[in-house]
């Protein structure tokens, strides 16, 4: 089955405390990235990649790393995490970047305390 | 950046009404595209709009794509408690930015 993964789906941790959200996507596709949802704000990009190895910002990637070391992977890494990271956060892939469909991962609680 | 702006934010209505979101933008979109993301669930696409004028039906969901392509409408009629959710529109193509989305809550 065709589909992107997320990991935790749920996770609680406390401020500074360092974390990897992984995210995993079994269609070959170039392009990953990852958003972050908040209410009344929408689905705002943190980052994107284009290929393996490829990496680039998106509109809020203050506080957030990543990286491509193979297609299929693209973790997102809160390296000391704060109450403002609090969210809901989506991992999506498409085949390429150019109008086609993006799928997305079922979603990642975060709270940070 | 082209600025997506989705209207209403939340609309709320009784099983059996239509409705009507909206996405606007003072931009020119080559083309857009509306998901539809349900509580706990990532979003999922609805259709793709490409053509000035397009007009595209999935069931009771008609989409439209505006003739200067800077505009989309998505009008579901005969609303179901199945299409409660988040109406979000996306251009795909550049920095992906999407809508704000519309809160679409139908009750029975």
């Amino acid at each position: 089955e065709a589909q992107v993964t997320q990991n935790p789906r749920y996770l609680i941790t406390v401020t500074g405390k360092k974390l990897t959200v992984t995210c995993s996507q079994n269609m070959n596709h170039e392009y990953m990235s990852w958003y972050r949802q908040d209410p009344g704000l929408g689905l705002r990009q943190i980052y994107y990649s284009m290929n393996v190895e490829v990496t680039d910002k998106g509109d809020v990637p203050e506080g957030y790393k990543v990286s491509r070391k193979e297609k299929r992977n693209f973790p997102l890494i809160l390296e000391s995490p704060s109450p403002n990271q609090t969210s809901l956060y989506f991992c999506a892939s498409s085949s390429f970047l150019g109008g086609e469909t993006q799928y997305f991962g079922p979603g990642t609680r975060l709270l940070v305390l | 950046t082209q600025l997506l702006e989705q209207s209403p934010q939340f609309l709320s209505i009784q099983e059996g009404e239509n409705l009507t979101v909206y996405c606007n933008s003072s931009s020119v979109f080559s083309s857009l595209q509306w998901y539809r993301q349900e509580p706990g669930e990532g979003p999922v696409l609805l259709v793709t709009v490409v053509t000035g004028g397009e007009v595209k039906k999935l069931k009771r969901l008609t989409f439209q794509f505006g003739d200067a392509r800077k505009d989309s409408s998505l009008h579901i009629t005969a609303a179901q408690p199945g299409d409660t959710g988040l109406y979000l529109c996306l251009h795909p193509r550049g920095k992906l930015q999407f809508g704000a989305g519309t809160q679409v809550v139908v009750t029975p």
